[in-house]
């Protein structure tokens, strides 16, 4: 089946690093994204990472795969209060008739304090 | 550029009542996906759109419905409507998906309350 779970919340420290933690059931996933919203907002894709990558850095994103435990993790070095949020881990899946769908978990709400 | 648009922000219906709500996707863009969002929880999926046809569909009743246009706007419409569809309603347009990467952008979202 398809299922996505995260950690429902996470405080860090202004200045601090986060890692914002992701699992997920099913293996073809091909694509795997992260995504931000911010409070009356839509969603902003942050980052993605191919299924064949382990590693993806982009600025203060470091998105971290291990396929084999199915667990995806999102570092944003040096947090600011900008970053506070609610983050989504968004795997793509395939479906029938060979197309791919997004299945979102219900989101990591990330609170940074001074 | 635009980006993705929606309309109405925001709309309170009756039980039993249909609604429409309306996206304008972002410039260039000819796939449209619609999405649930329930207070505390991620995006459901719903369906999406390419060259005016439903090309795939998540659980959701029939009493959900769309519509896609030459222009590719779309349209979803809600009939009977129940408590339990109360919620955000997200669009979000990209081109075709290749492979499964397609970087979708969201609109802000219609804010559906059916009392």
């Amino acid at each position: 089946g398809e299922d996505v779970e995260q950690s429902l919340f996470l405080s860090v420290r202004e200045g601090d690093s986060s890692v914002i933690n992701c699992t997920y059931t099913d293996s073809s996933s091909t694509y795997l994204y992260w995504y931000k919203q911010e409070p009356g907002a839509g969603l902003q894709l942050l980052t993605y990472i191919f299924s064949n990558m382990d590693m993806k850095q982009d600025q203060r994103l470091t998105v971290l795969l291990n396929k084999k435990d199915k667990h995806l993790s999102l570092r944003i070095a040096d947090t600011q209060t900008g970053d506070s949020a609610i983050y989504f881990c968004a795997p793509s899946l395939k479906v029938s008739g060979g197309y791919n769908k997004l299945i979102f978990g219900a989101g990591t709400r990330l609170a940074v304090h001074p | 550029d635009a980006g993705v648009t929606q309309s109405p922000t925001h709309l309170i219906k009756t039980r039993g009542q249909q609604v429409t709500l309306r996206c304008s996707p972002k410039s260039g863009h000819d796939t449209v996906s619609w999405y649930q969002q329930a207070l505390g929880q991620g995006p459901q999926f719903i369906f999406q759109y390419y060259e005016e046809e439903e090309r795939q569909r998540g659980n959701f009743p029939d009493r959900f419905s769309g519509h896609q246009f030459p222009n590719y706007s779309s349209e979803l419409n809600v009939n009977a409507l129940l408590l339990g569809d109360s919620a955000l309603y997200l669009c979000a347009s990209s081109l075709l998906p290749v492979e499964g990467f397609y970087e979708q952008y969201f609109g802000p979202g219609t804010r559906l309350t059916v009392t």
